[in-house]
């Protein structure tokens, strides 16, 4: 079974570029979620999509992050511009759907922002 | 608004012995938590799943809930090496899609 994919495994981003995430979900879930950790906040989520619909946009987040959902198997986060506060683990995660479902997690990217 | 809190932030057990970690939420009408797993620079992975008050196993791992006293706790049973990770503690308020999560226990087993 495939799990929730994540690329790129690594980036480096110099301040003031713009990078994309990616992720794909494990298939027939419904649900994809896109969190930010940090070792000082922990897991912070961003985006929240419910059968590609957009259902939380990461009030704080909302200016220079953008989360898309092309279609029920590709996910994209855009950072635009990249400042050096933004580097942290970007986590994927999907789920059936539902509060009671499990989420299941990629292995994550590792932005690094100079 | 739900808040949870993990202790220790750090623990050691040897290899064999019992581990046991804590978490403590502030709003006891939530009936949905989890325990995850993270390896490091890995995604993270669901242990256990609990829905009521009471215990429920997945293998080494179980998990304990007692809402009136706000606590959930999982405990790993003959824990080893491979079992050193961060392990964090998820609460979902009901029929609410926003997941509250603790900071981490970091556990290692020692051989």
């Amino acid at each position: 079974d495939a799990g929730v994919t994540q690329t790129p495994r690594h980036e480096v981003a110099e301040k003031g570029q713009t990078i994309i995430l990616k992720c794909e979900p494990v298939s027939g879930h419904n649900d994809l979620f896109w969190y930010r950790q940090t070792k000082i906040q922990g897991l912070e989520l961003l985006s929240y999509f419910r059968s590609k619909s957009l259902m939380e946009d990461g009030g704080a987040f909302k200016d220079r992050f953008k989360a898309e959902m092309l279609n029920s198997s590709f996910s994209t986060l855009k950072i635009q511009p990249t400042e050096p506060k933004d580097s942290a683990v970007y986590l994927c995660a999907s789920s059936l759907g539902g509060s009671a479902e499990t989420l299941y997690f990629g292995s994550g990217t590792r932005l690094t922002v100079l | 608004q739900q808040k949870v809190q993990q202790s220790p932030e750090s623990l050691t057990v040897s290899e064999g012995a019992m581990a046991s970690l804590n978490c403590t939420f502030s709003d006891g009408t939530s009936n949905n938590f989890r325990w995850y797993r993270q390896h490091s620079a890995k995604g993270l992975e669901v242990l256990v799943s609990i829905f009521s008050d009471g215990e429920k196993e997945e293998g080494r791992f179980t998990a304990h809930l007692n809402r009136a006293n706000l606590h959930v706790s999982l405990h790993i049973r003959e824990p080893q090496p491979s079992d050193s990770a961060v392990y964090l503690c998820a609460v979902s308020p009901d029929s609410n899609y926003q997941l509250i999560w603790g900071s981490g226990t970091k556990l290692i087993i020692k051989p």
